[in-house]
């Protein structure tokens, strides 16, 4: 069983559709997370949720929107994608934030053409 | 602003030979700190933390890592380099990390 899952895996798109990443973790966490990485492997911190509730939001354009309908899950909207999106965008998990080590999921590569 | 520095976008070594791998972090409150690794294509995996105690922390793959507080500096280090061991390394803080360090391992 994989512990945190992200889907799809690929996503390729063209600018200005709409598109939504699911994340699921299995691990009975209460922290999620999601994160872009760029072309340079920079990893930025986009969103975190504990227990459901938003506790991080970093800068970030108002085109993407994160959901978490129960502490297992949280899936990332984006809205009117642009070039700039393409990236690979990973969703984390720990038991706690700051103190627990993170669980990450695969990845999903996004390409906005 | 809390932050995390790798100052080395790449280290390469010998197969066989020691390995290092830098971090320096600025945070306040405790320093909670972590080592992951990622392979081509995958997530991060978790190598090592510190939270407290001992200095020398020992983690995954033979890998460990010395914390320093008056250098601030919590260095990942191997004995013995692995080409197995060629990969990006990140050092973190709560949600942060620092850019990234490519290592590799020379045959």
């Amino acid at each position: 069983d994989t512990a945190v899952s992200q889907t799809p895996k690929y996503l390729v798109t063209q600018m200005g559709n709409d598109k939504s990443i699911k994340c699921e973790q299995n691990l009975g966490h209460d922290t999620m997370y999601w994160y872009k990485q760029d072309s340079k492997k920079f990893l930025k911190i986009m969103f975190s949720y504990n227990n459901k509730e938003l506790i991080i939001n970093e800068t970030v354009p108002n085109r993407f929107s994160p959901k978490s309908p129960d502490k297992a899950h949280l899936n990332l909207h984006i809205n009117s994608l642009e070039l700039g999106d393409s990236a690979v965008y990973f969703c984390a998990s720990s038991q706690t934030t700051g103190r627990e080590k993170l669980f990450f999921g695969s990845g999903t590569q996004l390409s906005v053409l | 602003a809390q932050s995390v520095a790798q100052p080395e976008d790449q280290v390469n070594v010998a197969e066989g030979n020691p390995l290092t791998v830098k971090c320096t972090y600025s945070v306040s409150g405790n320093p909670y700190l972590f080592w992951y690794v990622q392979y081509p294509n995958r997530g991060l995996q978790f190598l090592l933390k510190y939270i407290t105690g001992d200095n020398l922390v020992k983690g995954s793959y033979g890998f460990e890592a010395e914390f320093n507080k008056s250098q601030t500096s919590f260095h990942l280090k191997k004995p013995s380099a692995l080409v197995s061991d060629s990969a990006l390394y990140f050092c973190n803080y709560k949600y942060i990390f620092g850019t990234g360090t490519r290592l590799k391992v020379l045959a």
